[in-house]
């Protein structure tokens, strides 16, 4: 069955704290896999991994695709209190089309 | 904003019924997508339209239902409801086929089945 798995699936730290959140996937033809930053509505879009581009970059904010260990980590460091959200990581594979299957999350609180 | 429109905001209906959610995508996007937020679900893609037509689908079931007409907009029916199908339902739209490019999500429809 595929499946993609968060962890943690919540975290509390202090403001100016690093944290990285965990993905691990099992599908089968992976295409990319994407992150998105969910606050009080819709998710944003982060960033998208692929085979060609397994590190991005952005401020604050880092990615790093494992394709051998078939995971992902999503670093942010300096935290601030509106990082405070849900990180989701989704995987698109192939089937039969291509199709997208999300984990159920983290949820990042950030203290001041 | 993102630029994707849904309506209605909030829906509360009886197990039963049938309702239509509408949603359109950005000025120039191609790719329509459909999604379904519940608490112990989490965010399970549903289908996705390109340019009209069918492209993929996830995990929707038979008593749903969605197109794409020629303008681009989109909408997703629902019928015979259950308690269970009370959840956030997102639209998003992409200008390509495939999420290589970003999604940009809708602020949702929050459907609620009494």
């Amino acid at each position: 069955e595929d499946k993609v798995v968060q962890s943690p699936l919540s975290l509390v730290v202090h403001e100016g704290d690093t944290v990285t959140l965990n993905c691990s996937y099992e599908v089968t033809n992976f295409r990319s896999l994407l992150w998105y930053k969910q606050e009080k509505k819709a998710p944003t879009f982060l960033f998208m991994l692929t085979s060609s581009g397994i590190e991005k970059k952005s401020g604050r904010l880092s990615s790093i695709l494992d394709k051998k260990e078939l995971s992902s980590i999503l670093n942010i460091t300096a935290t601030q209190t509106g990082d405070s959200a849900i990180y989701l990581c989704a995987v698109e594979f192939d089937q039969a089309g291509t199709a997208l299957i999300f984990g159920k999350g983290t949820t990042l609180s950030v203290s001041s | 904003d993102s630029g994707v429109t849904q309506t209605p905001k909030h829906l509360i209906t009886a197990t039963g019924q049938r309702v239509t959610l509408r949603c359109s995508p950005r000025s120039g996007d191609l790719s329509v997508y459909w999604y379904q937020q519940s608490l112990d679900q989490g965010l399970q893609f549903l289908i996705q339209y390109y340019n009209g037509e069918e492209r993929a689908k996830g995990n929707i079931l038979e008593r749903f239902s969605a197109q794409q007409f020629p303008d681009l907009h989109s909408e997703l029916n629902l019928s015979s409801l259950e308690l269970g199908d009370s959840a956030l339902y997102f639209c998003a739209s992409s200008f390509r086929d495939s999420p290589y490019n970003e999604q940009f999500f809708g602020p949702g429809t929050r459907l609620t089945v009494l």
